[in-house]
């Protein structure tokens, strides 16, 4: 089975400081991750993915992650938080050699940016 | 496209009534999911579906039933709600051939559901 762990509910970050998410990740299989963000009343929307291509994935909105094998994690970051970025962010993974495409998520992270 | 639509986006039941969320996509996908969301729970997978007409449970499916019709459509079903139901609710659907690549689930808006 797969899981994630995203420790920290809340995360306060003054603008323009560097956004870091982190993401460990539990797989009997090669994984696929995934980070997708929830802005308010609002479904979610995907950032990035990581499909065994190359480890450092860059995604939308000037957000990275990196996928490092040893440390089992897949942190998301950003250098320089906008108020924008205020939202709740998920990550997520699934087996590869899984069929059906299950995701399995972490309990998220609420950013709040601090101007 | 309009993507992933869910109606209602909103309702209110009292315990033992019953009600039906649609889903539908205009993508032509394959899969399609039922999550429920709960403040620090994350997602939790209800029923998901891998094509027209099959079904399966996922994490937590007690108290709900699904069906998938039509290819476009997943229907979530509460037959008699209680006040542990209260959720937003997230449908998503995804493309997947075979052997997939981690292809992307795409989501609906929600629909907030509030069981008395």
């Amino acid at each position: 089975a797969q899981s994630v762990t995203q420790l920290g509910s809340h995360v306060s970050v003054s603008e323009g400081a560097l956004v870091l998410l982190r993401c460990n990740y539990s797989s009997s299989v090669p994984p696929y991750l995934f980070w997708y963000v929830q802005y308010p009343n609002q479904g979610l929307q995907l950032l990035l993915k990581y499909t065994s291509a190359a480890t450092l994935v860059k995604g939308i909105n000037g957000f990275e992650a990196e996928f490092k094998k040893s440390e089992t994690s897949f942190h998301l970051t950003k250098p320089s938080a906008h108020m924008s970025d205020a939202a709740e962010y998920f990550c997520a993974v699934r087996g590869a050699y899984y069929g059906n495409n299950r995701l399995a998520f972490g309990k998220g992270n609420q950013v709040v940016v601090i101007p | 496209n309009a993507g992933v639509t869910q109606t209602p986006k909103f309702r209110v039941l009292k315990t033992g009534q019953s009600m039906t969320l649609l889903c539908a996509q205009d993508m032509n996908h394959e899969y399609m999911y039922w999550y429920r969301q709960d403040p620090g729970m994350g997602l939790r997978l209800i029923h998901y579906s891998v094509g027209e007409g099959t079904t399966a449970k996922g994490e937590v499916p007690d108290g709900y039933n699904v069906s998938r019709l039509k290819k476009q459509n997943f229907l979530l079903g509460l037959e008699s709600a209680a006040p542990s139901q209260t959720s937003v609710y997230f449908c998503a659907s995804s493309y997947s051939p075979r052997g997939g690549a981690g292809e992307t689930q795409y989501f609906g808006p929600g629909t907030r559901l509030l069981v008395l």
